[in-house]
């Protein structure tokens, strides 16, 4: 079965502090992509990154950064240096040739940053 | 701009009283879905298409119907809607199907609904 699991259902941090999202899933293709979205207050849901099964290195993008690892298969996002607009759902997304017509999502973290 | 095109962004609405919700993409995408949010189940698959007048179930399709008469539609029909269908949802798009390397779904601004 494809399956995504984000333990944390919320997480609260103060402004400048660095936080780690967790990101757990199982597959059993070979072959698969893994996605990070963020959903502000707003509500619209805003593409991150994907990563396909193949490419295991770590990206960093600004302030964000992912860490991917199919030893323990996870695909962890952290931010560092938080701030304010940083609060957001977050959600972890699989997709694969098992089941290619979907993503299948985590249930979310909740990140609230405080100034 | 590229983009997906949900209407309307909010709906309140009673129990029986049939309603469409639209969706409308400019990008040329042969895959579309629909999903919706609940609280502490995520996002959930109702119905996709892979082209025009192929569509199939995801893994909630009851009390919902979609339609795919043309490539840049994809629109979600409730005949009878009921209480647990109030929901955000979410129309999708993308090249290709995702487990096929798609680079990304592009999701419209989302619609919440209703059903009293």
């Amino acid at each position: 079965a494809q399956k995504v699991t984000q333990a944390q259902t919320e997480i609260s941090v103060v402004e400048k502090e660095d936080v780690t999202l967790d990101c757990v899933y199982e597959t059993r293709d070979t072959t698969y992509y893994l996605f990070w979205y963020k959903q502000p207050p707003s509500g619209e849901l805003v593409f991150l990154i994907r990563r396909n099964s193949f490419d295991e290195q770590n990206e960093i993008s600004g302030r964000y950064s992912w860490n991917f690892q199919k030893s323990t298969s996870s695909f962890n996002f952290t931010i560092t240096a938080s701030q304010v607009v940083d609060s957001a759902v977050y959600f972890c997304a699989l997709s694969g040739t098992y089941n290619t017509d979907k993503l299948i999502f985590g249930t979310g973290t909740r990140l609230q940053v405080f100034p | 701009e590229a983009q997906v095109t949900q209407n309307p962004r909010y709906l309140i609405t009673v129990t029986g009283k049939k309603l469409t919700v639209t969706c409308s993409q400019n990008m040329n995408h042969e895959y579309m879905s629909w999903y919706r949010q609940d609280p502490g189940l995520g996002l959930r698959q109702i119905y996709y298409s892979m082209n025009v007048e192929v569509t199939d179930k995801g893994d909630v399709p009851e009390g919902y119907k979609v339609s795919r008469k043309e490539k840049r539609n994809f629109p979600l029909i409730l005949e009878s809607p009921s209480p647990n269908q109030t929901s955000l949802y979410f129309c999708a798009s993308s090249l290709t199907p995702p487990g096929q390397g798609a680079e990304k779904l592009f999701f419209g601004s989302g619609t919440q609904l209703s059903v009293l």
